[in-house]
């Protein structure tokens, strides 16, 4: 089944603690994505990942890490959570940066304390 | 740039009624359009979409017509159901691709009761 995954889906944690959530895809995306959608902002863009090895900063990338080593993964971490960074964050990815339709993860509800 | 303008919600509807929720964009040219659905709990996924002028979008008995000249997308359903209570998104591409394949618009969410 073709599927975007991440992990944990809840995690609570204490201010300063690193942490990383998960993403993989098994679609062979070239392009992934993390967002973070807070009630009346709608969705805004951590990082994104045009493919291996190749990422950049998106609209809120203050306090966040990426990395894609391999295509299927692209990690999201907090090298030292703070509590504005509660929040629930969705992982896309999406066949390539032109491709219109992107493929979500169930998202991870993080409370930082 | 680019961008998608929705109605605010919430909106309540008692089940069998009749749903309209409101897209309105600012693009240059004619991009496609998209709706996304938001179950409890999940990610979004596609609902529909329409790839040029008075294309009509349709998928789970909901519809949108890609209207040109009032530059409008808005989601209609003619009997709601309790199972599509979600939030609903209105997106499209911005010309200039940017970071993203998509802009989303902030979102709506329904609520239908029995």
């Amino acid at each position: 089944e073709a599927q975007v995954t991440q992990n944990p889906r809840y995690l609570i944690t204490v201010t300063g603690k690193k942490l990383t959530v998960t993403c993989s895809q098994n679609m062979n995306h070239e392009y992934m994505s993390w967002y973070r959608q807070d009630p009346g902002l709608g969705l805004r863009q951590i990082y994104y990942s045009m493919n291996v090895e190749v990422t950049d900063k998106g609209d809120v990338p203050e306090g966040y890490k990426v990395s894609r080593k391999e295509k299927r993964n692209f990690p999201l971490i907090l090298e030292s959570p703070s509590p504005n960074q509660t929040s629930l964050y969705f992982c896309a990815s999406s066949l390539s940066q032109g491709s219109n339709e992107q493929f979500f993860g169930p998202g991870t509800r993080l409370t930082v304390l | 740039g680019d961008s998608v303008t929705q109605m605010e919600g919430p909106v309540t509807l008692s089940e069998e009624a009749f749903l309209t929720i409101n897209c309105t964009y600012t693009a240059t040219g004619y991009p496609s359009l998209f709706w996304y659905v938001q179950y409890p709990g999940e990610g979004l996924q596609l609902l529909l979409k329409a790839t040029k002028a008075d294309d009509k979008g349709s998928n789970k008995g909901f519809e949108a017509t890609y209207r040109k000249e009032t530059t409008s997308f808005h989601l209609e359903k003619g009997s709601v159901q309790v199972s599509d209570s979600a939030v609903y998104f209105c997106a499209l591409p911005p010309l200039n691709s940017g970071n993203t394949p998509l802009v989303f618009g902030k979102g709506t969410r329904l609520s239908v009761i029995a």
